[in-house]
C-alpha cells in the first residue's frame, strides 16, 4: 500500500531564512507521481508541482525548488528566502496512476510559520 | 476562468441526518474526486468519478455515495451522519482520470452535532 510521511509537523522560521520540508514515500509501483500542495488559512489546496517517477531532475520555480531522490524515496521541498505569505500547511502526495486512477495519498502535512 | 466551486461553504447537521454536497469542476475537466479532511490531518480520498462512472473508491462506509452528472458536476451524499463525519469536504477536478494535476475547490465545512 502506498504511504506518504511528512515527519515535520510544524516548522517556524524568521523571514528570509531558507526552509526545507521533508517528504518520504512508500510504493510498490515503478510508475508513480508525486505532488506538493499548499493549504493557506483560507483552506483551499493550491497545486504547486507534479513529478513522475522517471524524472529525477530537480526543479526550480522562483523561490521554490524540489529535490527528488528515488534512492531514498524522498521528494523534498525548499523555500528560499521565506516570506510571511509562505505561512501555510504544505502537503506532499503520491498517486500510483493506472488502476488507482488519480487517487492521491496525502502525508499529514507540515505547518510552516514564517515570522516577520 | 472559474475554478472549482463547491456549495454550501458551511453546513451544520444533527447526528442521523442526511447531507448533500455539490461540486462544479473547472470547465473542460471531466474527472471529479472527493476528499475528506479532518482537522489537523491530510485529506483522505473518498471517490473519483470520470465520465459519470465511479473510477475509484477509498476506505469509507456505504453511507457515503456520490454521482456525476452529464455536465461533469458532482454530488457527494452522506447518510446517517455521525459526529466523526465532521470535516472539510474537498472536491478536486482534473482533465481526465489519470494522475493529472488536481485542482481543489474551497471545500464545504460540515459540522455534525
Amino acid at each position: 500500500a502506498q504511504k506518504v510521511t511528512q515527519a515535520q509537523t510544524e516548522i517556524s522560521v524568521v523571514e528570509k531564512e531558507d526552509v526545507t520540508l521533508d517528504c518520504v514515500y512508500e510504493t510498490r509501483d515503478t510508475t508513480y507521481y508525486l505532488f506538493w500542495y499548499k493549504q493557506p488559512p483560507s483552506g483551499e489546496l493550491v497545486f504547486l508541482i507534479r513529478r513522475n517517477s522517471f524524472d529525477e531532475q530537480n526543479e526550480i520555480s522562483g523561490r521554490y525548488s524540489w529535490n527528488f531522490q528515488k534512492s531514498t524515496s524522498s521528494f523534498n521541498f525548499t523555500i528560499t528566502a521565506s516570506q510571511v505569505v509562505d505561512s501555510a500547511v504544505y502537503f506532499c502526495a503520491l498517486s500510483e496512476g493506472g488502476d488507482a486512477g488519480n487517487m492521491l495519498t496525502f502525508g499529514g502535512g507540515t505547518r510552516l510559520m514564517v515570522k516577520p | 476562468d472559474a475554478g472549482v466551486t463547491q456549495s454550501p461553504t458551511h453546513l451544520i447537521k444533527t447526528r442521523g441526518q442526511h447531507v448533500t454536497l455539490r461540486c462544479s469542476p473547472i470547465s473542460g475537466h471531466k474527472s471529479v474526486s472527493w476528499y475528506q479532511q479532518v482537522l489537523g490531518q491530510g485529506p483522505q480520498f473518498i471517490f473519483q468519478y470520470y465520465e459519470k462512472e465511479e473510477r475509484g473508491r477509498g476506505n469509507f462506509p456505504d453511507r457515503f455515495s456520490a454521482r456525476q452528472f452529464p455536465n461533469y458536476s458532482s454530488e457527494l451524499n452522506v447518510n446517517a451522519l455521525l459526529l466523526g463525519d465532521s470535516a472539510l469536504y474537498l472536491c478536486a477536478s482534473s482533465l481526465s482520470q489519470g494522475p493529472y494535476e488536481q485542482y481543489f475547490g474551497p471545500g464545504t465545512r460540515l459540522t455534525v452535532t
